[in-house]
């Protein structure tokens, strides 16, 4: 009965690569998110998306492109993938759209770029 | 979003309270102070919000002053379980979408 769940945890790939990260809530939340967490343990929003739609788009380069097949489900496609991506990916999600509200995270995705 | 300023770690002893103080000079009127605490190789988890004087709940109490330009997360009788990254957000609860995490203030408590 995991709230927010994240697949894969660990993630090894080359540069160059595509990938996906899935995450699903079953918290009946509307608003979804996405994080990445560097190696200072900064933690940074990406996205946001609310109800499917898209209400925040940090400055991210377009090879990361968030995905959100219906409210219970936002996932993270990285295209061509770089070292400097190598990070902690979270996903969180929230039962308001203004995001201030209590925050659920995901178990986290550790991808190592090499 | 406010800025948010907090010691980068701080130690403790089982079963003593800790103290952190978040200093958040820019605060506006608006504002929200939001605390999240994240143990390794897992995501924050919320801990408490409050806008002004005390708010408690079982896990932790949250003194903010009249002015408002700092607040400081109580943890009564720390165990060793609750070492971790402890986060001081400052933000809009009406009108902001997201969250701004610092580097946080790592805990560690030893027995």
């Amino acid at each position: 009965d995991t709230a927010v769940s994240q697949t894969p945890k660990y993630l090894v790939t080359q540069m160059g690569n595509d990938k996906s990260i899935k995450c699903e809530q079953n918290l009946g939340h509307d608003t979804m998110y996405w994080y990445k967490q560097d190696s200072k343990k900064f933690l940074k929003i990406m996205f946001s998306y609310n109800n499917k739609e898209l209400i925040i788009n940090e400055t991210v380069p377009n090879r990361f492109s968030p995905k959100s097949p219906d409210k219970a489900h936002l996932n993270l496609h990285i295209n061509s993938l770089e070292l400097g991506d190598s990070a902690v990916y979270f996903c969180a999600s929230s039962p308001l759209q203004r995001g201030y509200n209590e925050q659920f995270f995901g178990p986290g995705t550790r991808l190592t770029v090499l | 979003l406010a800025k948010t300023t907090q010691p980068i770690s701080m130690d403790s002893y089982e079963g003593q309270e800790v103290n952190i103080t978040c200093s958040h000079n820019n605060i506006a009127t608006n504002d929200y102070i939001t605390w999240y605490q994240q143990f390794p190789s897992q995501g924050p988890r919320f801990i408490i919000q409050g806008y002004k004087t005390k708010v408690t709940n079982e896990v932790a109490s949250l003194f903010i002053p009249a002015d408002r330009k700092s607040s400081t997360l109580s943890l009564p009788r720390v165990s060793l379980s609750d070492t971790a990254v402890y986060y001081c957000l400052v933000g809009d609860m009406a009108n902001d979408y997201k969250l701004s995490f610092g580097a946080g203030t790592t805990v560690t408590v030893r027995a």
